[in-house]
């Protein structure tokens, strides 16, 4: 089983609308947990960062956080075709330093 | 503040020789973790050096090998290259990996073995 599972897409969403990423994870004991995106030649670059339960908003951008049910996600209001990109989901477990990400998921914003 | 910082940006390597890569990571962050980038396997940890000790390792063979300096630039080497490591290599900069710290990445180096 892996770790870390994102649904690979392509997910097309209409420009204007909300464009809604998942991510579960297996250990119980993940302690931080990150999304980035990723244009295709580039690198990641961090989009939101959560460690508590419950919503984090960061303008278009929102994480939220559900330990008991182990699912991260992330949602982007407003979805603008610059969001067109790889959405990758990484956690961080408890006192094991390293990035466990999932295999990413494509996002198309159609305009 | 500068970002994470690496070099080279391109490079290509015949198979059996070595390369080495740098990173320097954000100014005050003593964390540097690596990670190999390919379209078949995405993003695989590396190893994750703190204070110039390897906290943490990957599952790849022994050709695959890093160090860090006291200023907490990091250093990774892989010696006998083959064609499969060709691939983007990334570094991620950290105040502390793994203690609920942001962790962000340059630019990363693009391999290409032949």
């Amino acid at each position: 089983q892996k770790e870390v599972e994102q649904n690979s897409g392509p997910l097309s969403v209409p420009e204007g609308a909300i464009a809604s990423l998942n991510c579960t994870y297996s250990d119980r004991g993940s302690q931080s947990f990150f999304w980035y995106r990723q244009y295709s030649g580039k690198s990641p670059e961090l989009i939101m960062f959560i460690y508590s339960n419950g919503d984090k908003e960061d303008g278009r951008f929102t994480a939220q956080l559900n330990k008991a049910s182990q699912y991260v996600s992330l949602l982007i209001r407003d979805s603008q075709p610059s969001d067109s990109a790889t959405y990758l989901c990484a956690v961080v477990d408890f006192g094991n330093e390293k990035l466990t990400f999932g295999t990413g998921t494509r996002l198309t914003i159609i305009p | 503040k500068a970002g994470v910082t690496q070099t080279p940006r391109y490079l290509i390597k015949t198979r059996g020789q070595q390369v080495t890569l740098s990173c320097s990571p954000i100014s005050g962050h003593r964390s540097v973790s690596w990670y190999q980038q390919t379209p078949g396997q995405g993003l695989q940890f590396l190893f994750e050096y703190f204070s110039e000790t390897q906290r943490n390792k990957g599952n790849f063979p022994g050709r695959f090998s890093g160090r860090q300096f006291s200023n907490s630039r990091s250093e990774m080497n892989v010696s006998t290259l083959e064609l499969g490591d060709s691939a983007l290599y990334l570094c991620a900069s950290s105040l502390d990996l793994g203690k609920g710290n942001t962790i962000y990445f340059g630019e990363g180096s693009w391999l290409t073995v032949v």
